[in-house]
């Protein structure tokens, strides 16, 4: 039973481009969340997609934004990207919206 | 919105001694209660949870307590291990008026055991 999977692992991207994470959940989830994770820091929310749409939304600009598939598959993008935007981004998957949540590995994303 | 303070930021206890770490949080319409463990270039990994109508769980040498009256949780390991070592951090969900759930994460307790 395979686990949350993100891809890719690593990314390079520089001032001004903009990027795509994909996340596929937990075999039995249908609901995918979002997080940014800076160095040292605790995970900071994003946003939650449930039956493929947005439900809540954290403090993040409009630069972010999401898409949920009908396989519940997931991605994140970010446009415009900043040096800011260097973290892990992480993805979690659980079974309903106020559920146990399971992370994937993250992708490392850096910005030069 | 939800703030989550989470206490102590490191914390070294010798092998077999036991270790708390303390969260508080700021809305009392938060009901769910987790907790991660995060070792070093790893995912999060959910190790223990509660929710707000109960008191105390405990799972083996963890367990987690709440005090809804307080707004505060804590997790509590006993019998270290070195394969403890890692970075714990709490969070708590509360449902937002359109229905959904957001996840507020501490900043994290880094764990040392000393062999």
């Amino acid at each position: 039973d395979a686990g949350v999977t993100q891809s890719p692992t690593h990314l390079i991207k520089t001032r001004g481009q903009q990027v795509t994470l994909r996340c596929s959940p937990k075999s039995g989830h249908d609901t995918v969340s979002w997080y940014q994770q800076a160095l040292g820091q605790g995970p900071q929310f994003i946003f939650q997609y449930y039956e493929e749409e947005e439900r809540q939304r954290g403090n993040f600009p409009d630069r972010f934004s999401g898409h949920q598939f009908p396989n519940y598959s997931s991605e994140l993008n970010v446009n415009a990207l900043l040096l800011g935007d260097s973290a892990l981004y992480l993805c979690a998957s659980s079974q309903g919206q106020n559920q146990p949540q399971h992370f994937g590995d993250g992708t490392r994303l850096s910005i030069l | 919105g939800e703030n989550v303070e989470q206490h102590p930021s490191t914390l070294s206890v010798q092998e077999g001694d036991s270790a708390v770490i303390k969260c508080t949080y700021s809305d009392s319409a938060s009901n769910y209660f987790p907790w991660y463990k995060q070792e070093l270039g790893k995912r999060p990994q959910l190790i223990i949870d509660i929710r707000s109508n109960v008191g105390e769980k405990k799972d083996q040498r963890i367990a987690v307590t709440l005090n809804k009256t307080a707004k505060h949780f804590s997790l509590h390991i006993t019998e270290t291990q070195p394969e403890d070592s890692a970075v714990y951090f709490c969070a708590a969900s509360k449902r937002s008026g359109a229905g959904s759930y957001q996840l507020t994460f501490g900043k994290g307790t880094k764990l040392s055991v000393i062999p």
